[in-house]
């Protein structure tokens, strides 16, 4: 029931592209993409509903494919904000379950 | 717009001890309400869930419990804390039972049993 995603960590330079994958085995409604600091809660990203949607939001923006049940983040010209713990959060057609994804560790360095 | 008080920031409870964490919300009515827990260095587990007062769905078999005695109020509870309860517990709500705009967080509960 939990989404997977891939990689599991990554390490970027400043400036430099990265992207997160998010599958689910479940048809979705929506996707959400949240970045998490050590020790502190989730900060929303975006939402993207059925529909095939593609958001972006400053260097960051995703897209959702509902028939392969997936959705990627894209990070562009990464900062040293970027840095964290990225999860994608999944609801599907049938309940009111949320998952949350296995998350991803970006760190990004000078 | 919505926030959720969840209390205590921290806790150390010895093995056997039992636990009770509330969660709060304001700013909207009916939500969803979610319990996640997160040990160290993993993803966000989902723990349960409540779609109105008195109805809870539990994801995994342990030995924690949740209720929902009011409408914006969360309880995760436990009679007898394992060593491996130890967490980060995160209470979360979306509002009018819908998933079309974010999910709010409290600021979670660091758990170490010992």
């Amino acid at each position: 029931q939990q989404p997977v995603q891939s990689p599991q960590a990554v390490i970027l330079r400043e400036g430099e592209d990265a992207v997160i994958n998010c599958s689910s085995s479940k048809a979705l409604y929506s996707v959400h993409w949240y970045r998490q600091k050590h020790g502190e809660a989730p900060v929303f990203l975006m939402i993207l509903l059925k529909g095939g949607e593609q958001k972006g939001h400053e260097k960051i923006s995703a897209s959702f494919n509902e028939k392969k049940q997936q959705s990627s983040l894209y990070l562009t010209a990464s900062q040293l904000s970027y840095s964290g713990t990225y999860f994608c959060g999944t609801e599907s057609d049938t309940g009111n379950q949320f998952y949350f994804g296995t998350g991803t560790s970006l760190t990004v360095i000078p | 717009s919505q926030t959720i008080h969840q209390w205590p920031a921290t806790l150390v409870q010895p093995v056997g001890s039992p636990l009770s964490l509330e969660c709060t919300v304001e700013g909207t009515s009916n939500p969803n309400l979610y319990w996640y827990r997160q040990a160290a260095g993993r993803g966000l587990q989902l723990l349960f869930y409540s779609v109105g007062i008195g109805q809870i769905s539990s994801e995994v078999p342990q030995n924690l419990s949740a209720s929902r005695p009011q409408d914006r109020q969360f309880i995760l509870s436990s009679k007898k804390l394992l060593l491996s309860d130890s967490g980060f517990y995160l209470c979360a709500c979306s509002s009018d039972g819908t998933l079309n705009t974010e999910a709010f967080f409290g600021q979670g509960t660091r758990l170490t049993v010992v």
